[in-house]
């Protein structure tokens, strides 16, 4: 089954705006991580958030992880057109046995 | 470094037909991954190996859905018969050692559609 579920399913935004999206997950994790999806492609890893961290950055990212509310979040700053794809979180338990949610469409307008 | 590799890209059968789809990992990934994507929903767990060995199967439709990983390094995922709910695209990822806290290397997936 899911684990993570995205919020919201859809975000639009202008070029040069910042995008948070959130994540909630119904389990004890290990780890969370974001991926992202362009149109017709595979998945690429972004950032991992371990259960003991509570903010991660990378470049414009920004992941934080609240376990007490089984939730994350991940901000997109000063977006781009190309950062147009769909975002998802997912959680590791055992085994490495990553589950996806359902993502959120970001579309960015230039 | 190589990616993981998939192939066919794009599959079109009618129902009741087979399909077998074929993934080689990043070279020296003990961990190899078969998820499904159904359009607009988040990729589906459908088996987990690690070397020649299943971890996670739990997912995967036994009566229709079988996958091998002989020696360990490329896999195939066979759909016999398919179904018309079995459109998605099948995703393959590897990981490293398939510890806690690696990440997943994704192919760009295999598109199959079932008439």
């Amino acid at each position: 089954s899911q684990q993570g579920e995205e919020d919201p399913q859809a975000l639009s935004i202008q070029e040069g705006e910042n995008a948070t999206m959130n994540c909630s997950y119904k389990t004890s994790i290990n780890n969370l991580q974001w991926y992202r999806q362009n149109s017709g492609r595979g998945l690429v890893h972004l950032i991992l958030i371990r259960s003991n961290e509570r903010e991660k950055h990378s470049g414009r990212l920004r992941v934080t992880l609240d376990t007490s509310k089984k939730s994350s979040s991940l901000l997109i700053t000063a977006s781009r057109a190309a950062d147009t794809a769909s975002y998802f979180c997912a959680t590791a338990h055992n085994n490495n046995d990553m589950r996806f949610g359902a993502g959120t469409r970001l579309t960015v307008k230039p | 470094e190589a990616g993981v590799a998939q192939s066919p890209r794009y599959k079109i059968i009618e129902k009741r037909q087979s399909v077998a789809f074929w993934c080689n990992p990043i070279s020296g990934h003990a961990t190899l991954y078969w998820y499904q994507q159904i359009l607009g929903q988040g990729p589906k767990l459908l088996i987990q190996f690690q070397n020649n060995g299943v971890v996670d199967d739990s997912q995967l439709p036994k009566d229709r859905f079988s996958a091998e990983r002989l020696k360990g390094v490329d896999s195939t995922l066979k759909i016999q018969p398919a179904k018309l709910e079995d459109s998605a695209v099948y995703l393959c990822a590897s990981s490293s050692r398939g510890l806690i806290n690696e990440k997943l290397f994704f192919g760009s997936g295999t598109q199959l559609s079932v008439l």
